[in-house]
């Protein structure tokens, strides 16, 4: 079974560019998760997104939005890039009811 | 604000000592998982404990899962450099659909 899967693995912006992450869940996982993690740092909650909806969001501002498409993969955007947003994003599935996260290799995302 | 707060925030121990990394909340959860996560990659799941007082045991790593589901340990028998990395737990707070993280502990086992 493949696991979550996230493209590019790498991405350079400039500040003030747009930047989009993509995201494909594990087979049958209909629920999807971002999650924003500076260098040496936890986890951010960024956006869960389950059956084509958001479900909640985090202490993010509006720049950082997402959806979901309906074979339950996932974009993430970040417009308005600051140099802040240089991170590791991290999207996540899990199979209903299970409470448990599967988690993808990330995209690093440098803003210079 | 339910808070998962882990210590210590950082270990650095020689190979072969025992260690325990602790998760602790004021919230009641209804799972809670532990992961690990190296350096660039994504977290990978360790285990996950549902009920009030469970242990679980993989290879040299034992979590269990405080009897008011308020909190977690993670014991580290003979660690070993592999085992080096961030170790995080995370769940559920009952009766919501928040999931969240605790703080991290950031391992190093030094050979």
């Amino acid at each position: 079974e493949a696991g979550v899967t996230q493209s590019p693995t790498h991405l350079i912006k400039t500040r003030g560019q747009q930047a989009t992450l993509r995201c494909s869940p594990i087979s049958g996982h209909t629920s999807v998760y971002w999650y924003q993690q500076a260098l040496g740092l936890g986890l951010q909650f960024l956006l869960w997104y389950d059956e084509g909806e958001e479900r909640n969001r985090g202490n993010f501002p509006p720049r950082f939005s997402g959806r979901q498409f309906p074979n339950y993969s996932s974009e993430l955007n970040v417009n308005a890039l600051e140099l802040e947003d240089s991170a590791l994003y991290l999207c996540a599935s899990d199979p209903r009811g299970k409470e448990t996260q599967y988690f993808g290799p990330g995209t690093r995302l440098l803003v210079l | 604000t339910q808070l998962l707060e882990q210590s210590p925030q950082f270990l650095s121990i020689q190979e072969g000592e025992n260690l325990t990394v602790y998760c602790n909340s004021s919230s009641v959860f209804s799972s809670l998982q532990w992961y690990r996560q190296e350096p660039g990659e994504g977290p990978v799941l360790l285990v996950t404990v549902v009920t009030g007082g469970e242990v679980k045991k993989l290879k040299r790593l034992t979590f269990q899962f405080g009897d008011a589901r308020k909190d977690s340990s993670l014991h580290i028998t003979a660690a070993q450099p592999g085992d080096t990395g961030l170790y995080l737990c995370a769940g559920v707070v009952s009766r919501t659909y928040k999931y969240i993280f605790g703080t991290g502990t950031r391992l190093k086992v030094l050979a």
